[in-house]
């Protein structure tokens, strides 16, 4: 079965960037109908959607986020990553990666990174 | 966007009891509706979809129903295990969106 696992730093100064990766396993990323994505957990808050990634390399980024969002996939190391410019304190999170059904919802999940944003 | 709006924030139920959870659509999402179930430092598990589509491995004690901007969860008879958050989205428009989940604890 498919598993996905994020890795990255878990603290982040302020104004610089963000970056995870997620690595895929149990499956090809290249499979067609998924969509690798990124969704982010304030601490004790609610699921936040970030953005996806085709295979192919196309991405759809949610707009509240856009201008400082890049999602970029490694089909030879089947992994997926995230990058999340001019970080402040509200970009303090849980990250987790997921595979997105039909781009519509998300299943299985990775067990998600902690990523704090403090000098 | 469209808003989700889940209640109660926090349900108490006692084991064995029947427990029903609702999410609200700012605006119509036809069926498009799924529930997720995150239990403490994990991650949140597909539970059923579209919007009454039990997901590979959900016990038959959990059944979705709904359509338009009313939904609901309704978990029959609770088990220790379901004890968690629960939460709805919607895919009928971008960006997709969650509610802010309903805790489901022990009375």
């Amino acid at each position: 079965q498919v598993q996905l696992q994020e890795s990255g730093p878990g603290l982040v100064k302020p104004s610089q960037t963000l970056s995870l990766t997620c690595t895929v396993s149990g499956g090809s990323i290249s499979s067609g109908g998924y969509y690798w994505s990124w969704i982010r957990q304030h601490p004790g808050k609610g699921l936040e959607w970030i953005g996806y990634i085709y295979y192919s390399g196309y991405t759809y980024y949610n707009p509240s986020l856009k201008s400082r969002v890049n999602v970029s996939v490694d089909t030879s190391k089947n992994q997926f990553s995230l990058q999340l410019s001019s970080v402040t304190a509200a970009d303090t999170a849980v990250y987790f990666c997921a595979r997105g059904v039909r781009a519509n919802w998300f299943d299985p999940w990775g067990q998600g990174s902690l990523v704090t944003v403090s000098s | 966007e469209i808003v989700m709006t889940q209640s109660p924030a926090t349900l108490s139920v006692s084991p064995g009891e029947r427990a029903t959870l609702s999410c609200r659509a700012s605006q119509s999402v036809s069926s498009d509706v799924v529930w997720y179930q995150q239990k403490p430092g994990q991650a949140p598990r597909l539970l059923i979809y579209g919007p009454s589509t039990r997901a590979t491995g959900i016990p038959a004690r959990f059944s979705g129903s709904g359509s338009g901007t009313e939904f609901t969860l309704t978990i029959s008879s609770l088990q220790s295990e379901d004890f968690a958050v629960y939460y709805c989205q919607q895919y009928n428009k971008w960006p997709r969106t969650f509610g802010q989940g309903t805790k489901v604890e022990i009375k």
